[in-house]
């Protein structure tokens, strides 16, 4: 079966420090990744996905994932956090198939001090 | 922009009684689906609908959930009787289209489901 691992479950950084967040996947086809982000009071949306070609892929706010197919991988990280990046952030896998449900890790809550 | 609404933001409930939560998905969106997260723990995947049936349901989607698309526009979940353990935050997606196209599902803000 599908599974997703988020190794850090709370983070706390100050501004302007790097970040790493790391996801682990178990499925051996093709895969979907994703990660998204719910700030505080608001609904998850998708930062970043992975399909194919490039394993770095970029995304919104400055955020970047690198695929490591060898490692079932897919590190999101940010060279530079703001306080507004304070959130959780759930990394997840699509199988496929006709549904494409997602498969979702448990979660970082990533809190930045100003 | 075009969001995924949801309703209550947050509903209390005493144990056995039936709750419908609902979600007015995203206008041309044709594959929904319903999530939870239970307080600590991953989001979990429900059930996916698409084209007015059910084409994926998870072991935790058993006989006391349902879900319906009452008027084209509504996307609803159903908890026949509750029990404690329905605990959790119930999020709605929707997405546009088959394949690699519309893979971007769309999340509402969820429903706090509170069973006392």
């Amino acid at each position: 079966a599908q599974s997703v691992s988020q190794h850090n479950h709370h983070v706390i950084l100050s501004e302007a420090a790097s970040l790493e967040l790391g996801c682990n996947y178990s499925y051996g086809g093709t895969v979907n990744l994703f990660w998204y982000v719910q700030y505080p009071g608001q609904h998850l949306q998708l930062l970043l996905k992975y399909f194919s070609g490039d394993p770095l892929v970029k995304g919104i706010k400055g955020f970047e994932a690198e695929f490591i197919k060898s490692k079932f991988s897919f590190n999101l990280r940010k060279p530079s956090v703001q306080w507004s990046d304070t959130a959780e952030y759930f990394c997840a896998v699509n199988g496929g198939g006709a549904t494409n449900k997602l498969i979702f890790g448990t979660g970082t809550l990533l809190a930045v001090q100003p | 922009e075009p969001e995924v609404t949801q309703t209550p933001s947050h509903q209390v409930t005493q144990m056995g009684q039936e709750v419908i939560l609902r979600c007015v998905p995203i206008s041309n969106h044709l594959y929904f689906y319903w999530y939870r997260q239970i307080l600590g723990q991953k989001v979990e995947f429900l059930v996916s609908f698409y084209n007015n049936e059910i084409s994926e349901k998870s072991e935790i989607f058993d006989d006391q959930f349902s879900v319906e698309r009452p008027d084209g526009s509504n996307f609803t979940l159903k908890i026949r009787s509750t029990k404690l353990e329905d605990s959790a935050m119930y999020f709605c997606a929707s997405r546009s289209l088959p394949g690699l196209a519309g893979v971007e599902q769309y999340f509402g803000p969820g429903t706090r489901l509170t069973v006392t």
